[in-house]
């Protein structure tokens, strides 16, 4: 069973309007979550991240919003730029500990 | 270069067949991971160091896959009597620490393909 679920297999956002991202995860013990960008042929590459004892975290173009009661994040792109277009991972950690649990992932697509 | 170096970037191997994946991780960083991706979906855990010691291998499909660092750096992902279910794009990644409040730093991974 999937623990964190990231339910649109991709998205297509116009030039600077807001893209916003969407994960959902089962498990209450989750504390931490992470989202991570990745570029066809490369790694991951960490971009924000978000405690379990707050709703909200704002890093530039960049907001993540976590509801624990839903038990639900989305991330937020204002506004979104052309290289913005990548798989978005979410992914979360029990407990603040080393392990992570992903999500398949989100294709964005920014249209100019 | 500072980030994740892995290689090779692309294996093909035929089934039955032993192959080995490397991993340079930042210098300076405790904590090594390994992930298994499969086409279509996320990063899946296999293991983890912290310096030499493996402290988790629950994540390793079978005792086919063998991992090891045996310096506390640079670590080695073996897959012994390789399978078709074992063709994934394998990703190396390495954290100052080991808690997930240190965001961790990704290679490119490798790219395995068995015939």
């Amino acid at each position: 069973d999937q623990q964190v679920k990231q339910n649109s297999p991709s998205l297509s956002v116009q030039e600077g309007r807001i893209s916003i991202l969407n994960c959902d995860y089962t498990n209450s013990m989750f504390d931490y979550f992470l989202w991570y960008k990745k570029y066809p042929a490369e790694g991951p590459t960490f971009l924000i991240s978000i405690s379990s004892i707050k709703d909200k975290n704002e890093d530039g173009r960049f907001t993540v919003f976590l509801n624990k009661s839903a038990k639900h994040l989305s991330l937020h792109i204002v506004p979104s730029q052309p290289g913005d277009s990548a798989v978005y991972f979410c992914a979360a950690s029990p407990d603040s500990n080393y392990q992570l649990i992903w999500g398949a992932g989100t294709k964005l697509i920014i249209k100019p | 270069g500072a980030g994740v170096s892995q290689s090779p970037r692309y294996k093909v191997a035929k089934r039955g067949q032993d192959v080995a994946l490397r991993c340079d991780p930042i210098s300076g960083h405790v904590s090594l991971f390994w992930y298994q991706q499969a086409l279509g979906q996320g990063p899946e855990f296999l293991t983890y160091f912290q310096n030499e010691a493996q402290l988790d291998k629950s994540g390793l499909p079978s005792d086919r896959f063998f991992a090891e660092r045996p310096e506390g750096s640079v670590s080695t992902l073996k897959i012994q009597r390789t399978q078709q279910e074992d063709s994934a794009v394998y990703l190396c990644a390495s954290s100052l620490f080991g808690n997930s409040n240190q965001p961790q730093h990704f290679g490119d991974g490798t790219r395995l393909s068995i015939l």
